[in-house]
């Protein structure tokens, strides 16, 4: 298996472009969440998909959309992106959404915006 | 609503010395404790997670966690370190009370283990 995937790894966007994020799991896992990561802030959570079909807004929504596609794929969007994006991006999936799940995470997506 | 905070932002060990990681949350119900650690480039992976029982927690590479309800804190211990083990490390919690994966991370604790 090969767990929870991202592309791309890398990417770099000028003020105003869009762009989305991909993310798959293949654990049949239910509950997937998109964070970002900078540096003495630990992990935010952006959005989380509960199950398929459903979105809820995590901590730190603002300039993000995401997709429910399917079970097994979770996507972001940024469809303008601002400076204050540039962060490192993981992808996470837990098999139910409960509190007491282990969260697997992918590999990130490292984004610089110009 | 909860915090984590974990104390040191870095941590210098030596290789084969011990290192003490610490973290301490607030909330006004019980919570689900969890480390993570992240080699470099990598995700993040699961080291030990306390959900109830035994307050000490033992987890993967060597690593354990004691949980102390009075003192709100769930520090992660090592009792002698590899180079390997360089690597940011993350405590987070979760809310019993929420029915959702509502994880709040610390802001991440840096080991650099030098020879």
């Amino acid at each position: 298996n090969a767990g929870v995937t991202q592309t791309p790894k890398f990417q770099v966007l000028k003020t105003g472009q869009s762009m989305t994020l991909q993310c798959a799991q293949d654990m049949n896992h239910n509950s997937m969440y998109w964070y970002r990561q900078d540096p003495g802030m630990g992990l935010r959570l952006i959005y989380y998909s509960a199950s398929e079909g459903t979105t809820d807004k995590g901590e730190v929504p603002n300039g993000y959309n995401v997709s429910r596609l399917n079970k097994r794929e979770f996507s972001l969007r940024l469809e303008s992106a601002a400076p204050s994006q540039t962060s490192v991006y993981f992808c996470a999936s837990t098999p139910r959404g409960g509190g007491t799940d282990t969260q697997y995470f992918g590999p990130g997506t490292r984004l610089t915006v110009l | 609503a909860q915090s984590v905070t974990q104390l040191d932002s870095q941590v210098p060990v030596f290789e084969e010395a011990p290192v003490e990681l610490r973290c301490n949350y607030s909330s006004s119900v019980s919570v689900y404790l969890f480390w993570y650690v992240q080699y470099p480039n990598q995700g993040l992976q699961l080291l030990l997670k306390y959900l109830s029982g035994s307050t000490l927690v033992k987890g993967i590479n060597g690593f354990e966690a004691e949980f102390n309800k009075s003192q709100t804190s769930f520090h992660l211990r090592k009792p002698s370190v590899h180079i390997s083990d360089t690597a940011e490390y993350f405590c987070a919690v979760h809310l019993t009370t929420d029915s959702w994966g509502k994880f709040q991370f610390g802001a991440g604790t840096q080991v650099v283990v030098t020879p």
